[in-house]
């Protein structure tokens, strides 16, 4: 069975700085990796995905992920924290078909 | 936005009731999940189907029943509420490159 691994259930950074929040991964078969983000009150969106191909994967408000299978890792960064960022953050597994495991979540704070 | 969209959006129920979920597409996507998402387990999934008729369980079904009887309706049932399914609900649907879409979630309380 697949699994995720977020470290760090609270990450807290200041406006403008590095955002590094990281994932890691356990999987049987060529990942399927994926960053969701959650505002409060709502549904989960897509900020990135990785399947194959280019390991550096770039996806909406900035933000970027690395696949490196050696660590078996795919953290999200983002150079330059916003307010708006503040939000819980999911990375989630997938075989490729209906199984899909979310780690637990991180939650992002940006301080003024 | 895949056109998902949840209701109720909010529910109190009482321990031993019947509750139904509803999850409606407008997107004619094959595949569709029920999950719950839970403090320090993110989401787990309950069910999906992958077609009109035809489900399967997840990684945390019992409790939990479902019913597709047309591709844009996903119904997910509590058969007898107990206070450990007080969580909020998603359902989710996919295209056939893996992304899944989230609709808005139900939050549900049982007393």
């Amino acid at each position: 069975a697949q699994s995720v691994t977020q470290l760090g259930s609270h990450v807290s950074v200041s406006e403008g700085a590095l955002v590094l929040l990281r994932c890691n991964y356990s999987s049987s078969v060529p990942p399927y990796l994926f960053w969701y983000v959650q505002y409060p009150n709502q549904g989960l969106q897509l900020l990135l995905k990785y399947t194959t191909g280019a390991t550096l994967v770039k996806g909406i408000n900035g933000f970027e992920a690395e696949f490196k299978k050696s660590e078996t890792s795919f953290h999200l960064t983002k150079p330059s924290a916003h307010m708006s960022d503040a939000a819980e953050y999911f990375c989630a597994v997938s075989d490729g078909n209906n199984d899909m495991r979310f780690g637990a979540g991180t939650r992002l704070t940006v301080k003024p | 936005d895949a056109g998902i969209t949840q209701s109720p959006r909010h529910k109190v129920t009482e321990t031993g009731t019947p509750v139904t979920l509803r999850c409606h597409q407008t997107e004619n996507h094959r595949y569709m999940y029920w999950y719950r998402q839970d403090p320090g387990h993110g989401l787990r999934l309950i069910h999906y189907s992958y077609g009109v008729k035809d489900t399967d369980k997840g990684e945390v079904s019992d409790g939990y029943s479902v019913s597709r009887s047309k591709t844009e309706d996903f119904l997910l049932t509590l058969e007898s509420a107990t206070s450990s399914q007080t969580s909020v609900y998603f359902c989710a649907t996919r295209t056939g490159v893996n992304e899944q879409f989230f609709g808005p979630g139900t939050r549900l309380t049982v007393l």
